[in-house]
């Protein structure tokens, strides 16, 4: 199993474009996350979702819209990129919510200019 | 879920034992104790998590204290490649969603 992938590693942004973060799990996860993680700091979840063609906002979801249309992928969405969206952007995948364990891709560095 | 609180650095020399404490004094009956690790760059790592009882798997070890307002994980044998953050998380998990509030961690350092 490859687990979580996330493409691209590394992107460069200009203010006020947009661009599509990928994520895909071959784990057969129903829960899949968006996590964001600024310079010496947590992470933060942006938003979440329970399977397809359900998701739901985290803590700091403004700025950024989801998309689940199969188990496999959850896509982030961000519109207008302003520089506060500066920030390494994680995808994670668990079984079921809950305390199930939740495993994490390798990550999108997004710099936004 | 309860706010953790851990040292901001730890260092520990290769092939002794790491201890990493976590005061999580605000910590209720039904909140479980997570331990996850982020190496450099990388998606954090689960570790381990527990309850009351202490636990232990192959990657480590979790001794939680009989009040719950504290614990301490353990790496018996430290290497190299253990240097990372370590996240010590309070959660219930009776959330819709596994709720994981990550806060600013112990950075560990492994020395030879």
């Amino acid at each position: 199993n490859a687990g979580v992938t996330q493409t691209p590693k590394f992107r460069i942004l200009k203010i006020g474009q947009s661009m599509t973060l990928q994520c895909t799990q071959d784990m057969n996860h129903n829960y899949m996350y968006w996590y964001r993680q600024d310079p010496g700091m947590g992470l933060k979840l942006i938003y979440y979702s329970v399977g397809a063609g359900i998701t739901d906002k985290g803590e700091v979801p403004n700025g950024y819209n989801v998309s689940r249309s199969t188990t496999e992928d959850f896509p982030l969405r961000l519109e207008l990129a302003a520089p506060s969206q500066t920030s390494v952007y994680f995808c994670a995948s668990s079984l079921a919510g809950g305390l199930y364990t939740q495993y994490f891709g390798p990550g999108t560095r997004l710099t936004v200019l | 879920d309860a706010k953790t609180t851990q040292p901001t650095s730890m260092d520990c020399a290769e092939g002794r034992a790491a201890n990493l404490p976590c005061n999580h004094s605000t910590i209720s009956g039904n909140e479980y104790v997570y331990w996850y690790r982020q190496i450099h760059s990388q998606g954090p790592q689960y570790i381990i998590h527990g309850l009351k009882n202490n636990e232990t798997n192959e990657m480590a070890s979790l001794i939680i204290t009989e009040d719950r307002k504290s614990s301490t994980l353990i790496l018996p044998h430290a290497t190299l490649r253990d240097t990372a953050v370590y996240y010590c998380i309070g959660s219930t998990g009776g959330t819709s969603y596994g709720k994981l509030t990550f806060g600013q961690g112990t950075i560990l350092t492994v020395h030879p």
